[in-house]
């Protein structure tokens, strides 16, 4: 049983456009949530997160936005640049420390 | 420089015999953790330690070994490898109150 999913195992948008990377949970004892930026051949990079007690958190471009009632949080990364092109990860901890990977969306901007 | 390092990068071995993945990070973090990645199956966590003498299992524990002597050192054993845990394995750490973890650069196992 998937607890994260990230339903779009791609994504293509315009250079200079709004990025909106989406992710799912089924887990509402999950309490933090968090995003991750991986390059290929690279170890994953922390992006953003947000504690299950707010709805919104911002951090230059990037914005996080949680939906407790849908269990829905998403990425918007605007505007979107080429170097932003990767594979971006939703993830997930609840109190028992463990900590669950959605399988990642791939984001190409174009130019 | 806040890193976490992992050793080695790359392995080839094969079925049967025992080997030893090491991760090292210089933050003095709390939580470390191991997971592989896999094609169509994102990151998925093996094992996960909370504090030094402290590991959990994660979702894919089976076949794997982990101890924590020290906080800096979280190294990853696999008794009698199998070509299923040919994977590419990231070590992270972070505080353990914002779980904001740094990866390791990878090791890519393959196991014949």
């Amino acid at each position: 049983d998937q607890q994260v999913k990230q339903n779009s195992p791609s994504l293509s948008v315009q250079e200079g456009r709004i990025s909106i990377l989406n992710c799912d949970y089924t887990n509402s004892m999950f309490d933090y949530f968090l995003w991750y930026k991986k390059y290929p051949a690279e170890g994953p990079t922390f992006l953003i997160s947000i504690s299950s007690i707010k709805d919104k958190n911002e951090d230059g471009r990037f914005t996080v936005f949680l939906n407790k009632s849908a269990k829905h949080l998403s990425l918007h990364i605007v505007p979107s640049q080429p170097g932003d092109s990767a594979v971006y990860f939703c993830a997930a901890s609840a109190e028992d420390d463990k900590i669950i990977f959605g399988k990642g969306t791939r984001l190409h901007i174009l130019p | 420089e806040a890193q976490v390092t992992q050793n080695p990068r790359y392995l080839i071995t094969v079925t049967g015999k025992k080997l030893t993945v090491t991760c090292s990070q210089n933050m003095n973090h709390e939580y470390m953790s191991w997971y592989r990645q896999d094609p169509g199956l994102g990151l998925r966590q093996i094992y996960y330690s909370m504090n030094v003498e402290v590991t959990d299992k994660g979702d894919v524990p089976e076949g794997y070994k982990v101890s924590r002597k020290e906080k800096r050192n979280f190294p990853l054993i696999l008794e009698s490898p199998s070509p299923n845990q040919t994977s590419l394995y990231f070590c992270a750490s972070s505080n353990r109150k914002t779980y904001e973890q740094y990866f390791g650069p990878g090791t890519r196992l393959t196991v014949t």
